[in-house]
């Protein structure tokens, strides 16, 4: 049963560098997002899809940006990373609530 | 602007006792929701249980508890007869909004709980 998939779950990137983050559900969800963790803080969102088709910013949009490929997978992506993006990249889905988590990416930009 | 606070950084509790939680939270929206959600050391995130804002009872789920008091804008988790697998990190969160079929999360910081035996 594996719910939401993340990969890669570490990475180290230098200045500059540019990544996609990859989430992949099978729980048949209509909404995806994806939210950072940084330390001493809680979840905070960059970007949502309500539904296949369609992506909307969240809180902290700037930085990234997102495909919903399909009603399964929706990715995040770093253009050009900065050091004030190293953290802890979590996706999620839902459909109604209780929104479930993948296990995370952890991103060190150097 | 809708707010999550959780004022306890950490907590700690012996193990089989009971432990709450506070949360507490700002929204002029009169549909909302509210989550707690576990995060132990391992990093994943562990819904444990939810609270709408129409729902006249409060939410149980096995050991948790939701002490929902909506005048006082209050969400606290209440978990009964702690375990040592309990010690983790616990997030408040509240979806923006009506019970769509998506929902943004505001979450609080975070409170620190650490279980003795």
């Amino acid at each position: 049963n594996a719910g939401v998939t993340q990969t890669p779950k570490f990475q180290v990137l230098k200045t500059g560098q540019s990544m996609t983050l990859q989430c992949a559900q099978d729980m048949n969800h209509n909404s995806m997002y994806w939210y950072r963790q940084d330390p001493g803080m809680g979840l905070r969102l960059i970007y949502y899809s309500a539904s296949e088709g369609t992506t909307d910013k969240g809180e902290v949009p700037n930085g990234y940006n997102v495909s919903r490929l399909n009603k399964r997978e929706f990715s995040l992506r770093l253009e050009s990373a900065a050091p004030s993006q190293t953290s802890v990249y979590f996706c999620a889905s839902s459909i109604g609530q209780p929104q479930h988590f993948g296990d995370g990416t952890r991103l060190s930009i150097l | 602007a809708q707010k999550i606070t959780q004022t306890q950084p950490g907590m700690f509790v012996q193990e089989k006792e009971a432990v709450t939680l506070d949360c507490t939270y700002d929204t002029s929206d009169p549909s909302y929701g509210l989550f707690w959600y576990k995060q132990p050391s391992s990093g994943e995130m562990i819904f444990l249980i939810y609270q709408g804002s129409y729902d006249q009872q409060n939410a149980t789920e096995g050991r948790y508890s939701l002490n929902f008091q909506k005048a006082r804008k209050s969400a606290n988790l209440v978990i009964s007869a702690s375990q040592l697998g309990d010690s983790a990190m616990y997030f408040c969160a509240m979806r923006e909004g009506g019970a769509g079929g998506y929902n943004k999360l505001i979450f609080g910081a975070g409170t620190r709980l650490a279980v003795h035996p």
